[in-house]
This record gives C-alpha cells, sequence and structure tokens, in this order.
C-alpha cells in the first residue's frame, strides 16, 4: 500500500501569512489521485482538493493543490483564523486508499 | 445539501459485536460508492470499507477484513457496517462517507457527523 507522509506535523503562522503543507507518497500517486481534508474538532471532515489541484465546490480559491508522482502541496495563501484545523492528503489512486498522518495548522 | 447521519455507535467489550447504521437523503443513494471511515482518539484517518452503488462489490481494509461487513439498502437509503469480534483498537470515531462515483472507493464528499464506538471491558 502507499504511504502517505505529511510535513511539517505542526504549523505556527499568523493571519495573512500564506500556510504550504506538504505530502509526500512512497509510490508514484497514478494520476494525480490526490485529495486534501480538512478536520475540525467535533467536525465531520471537509473535502478542500481532488485530483491534486481541483478545488471541491464552496473551497475559498485561498486553498490550493499542486503536484505530481510523488509529492504534493495544499496552499493556502492569506491565512485566517478559521483555518486552524488538521489537514489530510489522501491517495485514491491505489487499493486500499490512504491517508497520510496529518499536519497540525494554528493560527496565533 | 447532502446529509449523512450515523447512529449505532457504544460500548462494547471485546470480542463483542456491533452495527452501524448511516441514513442518507437529499441525494440519489444508489448512485454512489458509500464508505466508513473512521478516526481513532487523537489520531489520524483511516478509510475501513467501501462498497459500490449495486451492492455488487465490497472493500475493506487489511485491519478489518475477515471481521467488518459492509452493506447497504438501497430502498432505505441505508448504509450499514456489521462489526465483530472488536478489539480495543477498533475504538474510534466512525465515519459514513458519500463518494464521488459509482463503482469504488474514490475521494469522499460529503461526510456524516460521526458515531462513536468504544471497545472496552
Amino acid at each position: 500500500e502507499i504511504v502517505l507522509t505529511q510535513s511539517p506535523g505542526t504549523l505556527s503562522l499568523s493571519p495573512g501569512e500564506r500556510g504550504t503543507l506538504s505530502c509526500r507518497a512512497s509510490q508514484s500517486v497514478r494520476s494525480s489521485y490526490l485529495a486534501w481534508y480538512q478536520k475540525k474538532p467535533g467536525q465531520a471532515p471537509r473535502l478542500l482538493i481532488y485530483g491534486a489541484s481541483s478545488r471541491a465546490t464552496g473551497i475559498p480559491d485561498r486553498f490550493s493543490g499542486s503536484g505530481s508522482g510523488t509529492d504534493f502541496t495544499l496552499t493556502i495563501s492569506r491565512l485566517e483564523p478559521e483555518d486552524s484545523a488538521v489537514y489530510y492528503c489522501q491517495q485514491y489512486g491505489s487499493s486500499p486508499n490512504t491517508f497520510g498522518q496529518g499536519t497540525r495548522l494554528e493560527i496565533k | 445539501e447532502v446529509q449523512l447521519l450515523e447512529s449505532g455507535g457504544g460500548l462494547v467489550q471485546p470480542g463483542g459485536s456491533l452495527r452501524l447504521s448511516c441514513e442518507a437523503s437529499r441525494f440519489t443513494f444508489s448512485n454512489y460508492a458509500m464508505n466508513w471511515v473512521r478516526q481513532a482518539p487523537g489520531k489520524g484517518l483511516e478509510w475501513v470499507s467501501g462498497i459500490g452503488g449495486s451492492r455488487a462489490t465490497t472493500y475493506y481494509a487489511d485491519s478489518v477484513k475477515g471481521r467488518f461487513t459492509i452493506s447497504r439498502d438501497n430502498s432505505k437509503n441505508t448504509l450499514y457496517l456489521q462489526m465483530n469480534s472488536l478489539r480495543a483498537e477498533d475504538t474510534a470515531t466512525y465515519y459514513c462517507a458519500k463518494d464521488y462515483q459509482w463503482e469504488q472507493p474514490f475521494y469522499f464528499t460529503s461526510w456524516g457527523q460521526g458515531t462513536l464506538v468504544t471497545v472496552s471491558s
């Protein structure tokens, strides 16, 4: 199975700054089948990005995804306090689909 | 807006069984694959099981294969997860998740609020 490693483990930034989250796969992700989710305590996960770079419905354009092969990035520009959450990447190109361990984003 | 409502969680002893349900509404249930994803306390997300829209094909993580059974009743717009031989490491919040497409686990466009399963003596 494909192992996804996310870095950093925790990211602490100020409002208005840009956040860059990384997701590295143990082998190439077929067809860039990679998604990003936002998870806040007590809430359901929320799909942000699919196909490595396509924004899900209703997601602000502050959120963008990029990458291919084994290296993927989620960028959040102009951070807002409500962006504080844990972010997970998921690959769905190979069975079983797998998640990364998450990056905690703290807004100071 | 898609609605997914999980139920059936609770406290169960190791070796016991539990059946989770997920009632879906506001979309054509039979047209989409459905999944269960769990999150253990303080841990990350883990995909558990998926089922195609026609019920023909089921998928399982190795960690639950042979112990859990996923099923769906398209006439009732309901997804199920029968969990047998439960272990302490199955303790988690279990989320029902609607898939992007019809046939197999892909990415998850909508999620329920989750139901907590605690396996403890």
